[in-house]
């Protein structure tokens, strides 16, 4: 079965710190990996994508995510940290032959000053 | 501006009256889907739709009915509500390439509880 594991419910980390949030991923085929964010009361929004090409990828305010296609991870990293980085953080899979879009349980991400 | 609309964005009411929480993008996007947030399970999908008139079921469609009769629109309804309906509900567009969602774009939610 298809599916998306984000192993932490909570991140916690000091401001000015890095910070990674972890994904991993079992799909078939070849997947699109992507990174949501999501603040109190809002609606999700994208971060960054992988879907070809360079295994690292940058995104918005700072964040990058390192696909790596053996261990089947997608972690979601940022050099240093910031208190407004704090927010509900979702990786998701869309893979062929179905059209469906998976979700990981979310994680998150404490930032403390 | 490029969005995702959604109607209500709360809306309380009692088991078994039929609801419809409607969706709308503006971006010309092939695909639509629909998802529910509950805490600790991440959002799961209801239903997607890949084109006018072209559904199909999410992980969790069951108690859930949608329609695309226009490519902007994508409505929810619940024919019969239930407590275990009680969520927050997202609608989300996208592009579609090789076959697979591209980015989504979100609604900001529908917030649902059945008494």
């Amino acid at each position: 079965a298809q599916s998306v594991a984000q192993p932490e419910d909570q991140v916690n980390v000091a401001e000015g710190n890095p910070l990674t949030v972890k994904c991993t991923y079992s799909v078939s085929g070849n997947p699109y990996l992507f990174w949501y964010v999501q603040y109190p009361n809002r609606g999700l929004q994208f971060l960054l994508k992988y879907i070809t090409g360079d295994n690292l990828v940058k995104g918005s305010y700072g964040f990058e995510a390192e696909f790596n296609k053996s261990q089947t991870s997608f972690h979601l990293k940022k050099p240093s940290a910031l208190v407004s980085d704090s927010a509900l953080y979702f990786c998701a899979v869309s893979y062929t032959g179905g059209f469906k879009t998976i979700f990981g349980a979310g994680t998150r991400l404490f930032v403390k000053a | 501006e490029a969005q995702v609309t959604q109607n209500p964005r709360y809306l309380i009411t009692v088991t078994g009256k039929k609801l419809t929480v409607t969706c709308s993008q503006n971006m010309n996007h092939e695909y639509m889907s629909w998802y529910r947030q509950d805490p600790g399970l991440g959002l799961r999908q209801i239903y997607y739709s890949m084109n006018v008139e072209v559904t199909d079921k999410g992980d969790v469609p069951e108690g859930y009915k949608v329609s695309r009769k226009e490519k902007r629109n994508f409505p929810l309804i619940l024919e019969s509500p239930s407590p275990n309906q009680t969520s927050l509900y997202f609608c989300a567009s996208s592009l579609l390439t090789s076959g697979r969602a591209e980015t989504q774009y979100f609604g900001p939610g529908t917030r649902l509880l059945v008494l």
